[in-house]
């Protein structure tokens, strides 16, 4: 079974910096899906970007990035120019990419402040 | 694109009333449907992912006669909570993906529904 584990519970960062999440997931899969979600105070879950596993370069949006490192299987989001509109829980999350085994495997959350 | 809806958002019910969440894909046939659970601050706990026009493959330790669900058609699932109690409590969130390969789309998230049984 996949496992998926963010180890910072809580961060905080100024307005304006930029900041990195951590995650790292174990699974004996080669190919597989990552994903960051946002979940802001609505708790409405809201998808930041993805990552192919067989893609070696790292996805981008915007001011979110991540560095994918598939040998040492970590997965870190890094929000450039944080906004106050970024406060929100951030869930990293493995999936399969096996027909029938699409569910999402999430970590425990990173509760980010933006401090104005 | 790829909307979610969830209907109600609240629900208080009395205990031992059966209670019944909607879950809407508004442009997109959803092949899969998933349910999720959660406490607060907690992370996200999955139920359950229903197929449309089959049975739900329940995780383990959800009570599969407790928990209903239904997807009879690409665009609706629903969960109902059957007796609900109140640790039966929490909020309750559905997913929809499109397409049926292991490559389909991401999964959506609907605004999820907050259940509180007194």
């Amino acid at each position: 079974a996949q496992t998926v584990t963010q180890s910072q519970p809580e961060m905080s960062v100024q307005e304006a910096e930029t900041v990195t999440l951590s995650c790292t997931y174990d699974t004996s899969e080669s190919d597989y899906y990552l994903f960051w979600y946002k979940q802001p105070p609505s708790r409405q879950m809201i998808l930041v970007i993805r990552q192919e596993a067989y893609k070696q370069q790292n996805a981008t949006e915007n001011r979110f990035s991540v560095n994918f490192q598939k040998a040492a299987k970590s997965f870190s989001l890094k929000i450039s120019d944080s906004q106050l509109g970024d406060a929100a829980m951030y869930f990293c999350a493995y999936r399969s990419v096996n027909f029938g085994n699409e569910k999402l495997t999430f970590g425990t959350g990173t509760r980010l402040t933006i401090i104005p | 694109g790829a909307v979610v809806s969830q209907h109600p958002s609240w629900v208080i019910c009395k205990s031992g009333t059966s209670v019944k969440i909607e879950c809407r894909s508004l442009d997109f046939q959803a092949t899969t449907m998933f349910w999720y659970r959660q406490f607060p601050k907690q992370s996200l706990m999955l139920m359950a992912t229903s197929n449309e026009g089959s049975k739900a493959t329940y995780e383990q330790g959800v009570e599969k006669d407790k928990f209903l669900i239904n997807h009879a058609s690409l665009t609706l699932s629903t969960l109902t909570v059957t007796s609900a109690h109140p640790e039966d409590s929490s909020f309750y969130i559905c997913s929809a993906r499109g397409g049926t390969s292991g490559r389909a789309e991401t999964q959506y998230f609907g605004p999820g529904t907050r259940l509180l049984v007194l």
